[in-house]
């Protein structure tokens, strides 16, 4: 079963604006993690907050993490044409050594 | 290093038959995870090795599957009398010991089920 669930499904954005995406999870978590697919590619790792920390922040990106509401967010600030991919949060299951993937957020960002 | 190598890239196989995929993790990451992808789904949590030693399995790990990474170097997935279900991107991931790295994925492998 998946432990986060992103919001939206999907979102379409033109060129330079931000973007804005949110997972929620269920159980507690003691790591979240968000990564980036592009079409028909592996994930790659964007950034990892632990459940001590409230933001962080890494280049364009800036993730949030509330834990007393179980949910995190993803801002993309002044989104490029190659942003347009899949996005996933990642919560680690509270007892095992695996990350569990929510069904994910697909961004279309439009020049 | 060139990052996490899966082979092949793509299988078409007819249903009934075995099947085998090979991961090649970054060389100093001693955990290795294979992850299932369906279309429009996130990447949903198969089996996990500590070096040689698998330590963790998902209840979507049936008797047909079976995974092994001899020497705690690459790493094989074998799915025995495939079903038309089992088409999905078959994805690996390695990271060190600490998870705070997150994974490094492969470009995975498309299994079709014909």
């Amino acid at each position: 079963s998946q432990q986060g669930e992103e919001d939206p499904q999907a979102l379409s954005i033109q060129e330079g604006e931000n973007a804005t995406m949110n997972c929620s999870y269920k159980t507690s978590i003691n790591n979240l993690q968000w990564y980036r697919q592009n079409s028909g590619r592996g994930l790659v790792h964007l950034i990892l907050i632990r459940s001590n920390e409230r933001e962080k922040h890494s280049g364009r990106l800036r993730v949030t993490l509330d834990t007393s509401k179980k949910s995190s967010s993803l801002l993309i600030t002044a989104s490029r044409a190659a942003d347009t991919a899949s996005y996933f949060c990642a919560t680690d299951a509270d007892y095992g050594q695996n990350f569990v993937f929510g069904p994910g957020t697909r961004l279309s960002v439009l020049p | 290093d060139t990052g996490v190598s899966q082979d092949p890239r793509h299988k078409i196989t007819k249903r009934g038959q075995n099947v085998t995929f090979r991961c090649d993790p970054i060389s100093e990451h001693n955990r290795l995870y294979w992850y299932r992808q369906t279309l429009g789904q996130g990447p949903e949590f198969l089996t996990y090795f500590q070096n040689e030693a698998q330590l963790e399995k998902s209840r979507l790990l049936s008797d047909r599957f079976s995974a092994e990474r001899p020497k705690g170097s690459f790493s094989t997935l074998e799915i025995q009398r495939t079903e038309q279900g089992d088409s999905a991107m078959y994805l690996c991931a390695s990271s060190p010991g600490q998870v705070v790295y997150g994974y490094t994925f492969g470009s995975g492998t498309r299994l079709t089920v014909v």
